[in-house]
């Protein structure tokens, strides 16, 4: 159980173009998603926080209008990277939160590597 | 401010080997302390611990916690090449549910 899926594994995409990165907990309901980006040996950095019908919580220091976040179901946040740049070239991990009645644990889906050329 | 701390940030041991990791804390909120296991791709689960005193075992692996001390241990004993990666600690703050982590300790097991 608890696991969570992100989809695409990897893409690779043109400066200017934007990518759209879905994060799905596949046997629980996750009324918060969380985003974080992780740069290599580096300990991940949360973006923002992804709750299920409100508009989501950036870190400061992190552009909302660049990465833009939507919870549309208790089971699905999406990451649209928007005008990408070589810059935002990263690991791009979300997590969910079993708080419905389950195991009040984080789990991580599998993260998507962006690459922008 | 709220931090998690790691320590070793690295060690390298020989298979067979036992080896304890630290994750000390200072969380205004706490609600639980969680281990993850991170390799190439993103951390997966470890442990997560809410009560003082209890030890969290799974085969090889096991973990405590000192709510007084603000400290937790994770054991690893007879380790594999397998266990090789970054084992991350983090707080969860009951207030924002966010994770707090730690850097991390990069344990590498050699045959």
């Amino acid at each position: 159980g608890a696991v969570v899926s992100q989809h695409p594994s990897w893409v690779i995409c043109k400066s200017g173009t934007s990518v759209k990165i879905e994060c799905r907990s596949l046997d629980f309901q996750a009324t918060t998603m969380f985003w974080y980006r992780q740069f290599p040996k580096q300990s991940l950095m949360l973006m923002a926080t992804s709750n299920e019908g409100s508009k989501a919580t950036y870190e400061q220091g992190v552009e909302k209008d660049k990465f833009l976040i939507n919870h549309a179901s208790l089971t699905l946040s999406t990451l649209t990277v928007t005008s990408a740049h070589p810059e935002d070239s990263s690991f791009y991990i979300c997590s969910a939160r079993d708080g419905l009645g389950g195991t009040d644990t984080q789990y991580f889906g599998p993260g998507t590597r962006l690459t922008v050329l | 401010e709220d931090k998690v701390v790691q320590s070793p940030l690295s060690l390298v041991v020989h298979e067979g080997d036992t080896v304890t990791l630290n994750c000390s804390y200072e969380v205004t909120n706490f609600r639980s302390l969680l281990w993850y296991k991170q390799e190439k791709k993103a951390p997966t689960f470890l442990f997560m611990l809410t009560s003082s005193g209890i030890e969290k075992k799974s085969g090889r692996l096991s973990s405590i916690l000192d709510k007084k001390e603000l400290f937790s241990i994770l054991n690893i004993t007879a380790t594999q090449t397998g266990d090789s990666a970054v084992y991350l600690c983090a707080v969860e703050d009951w207030n924002t549910d966010k994770l707090i982590f730690g850097t991390g300790t990069r344990l590498q097991v050699f045959p």
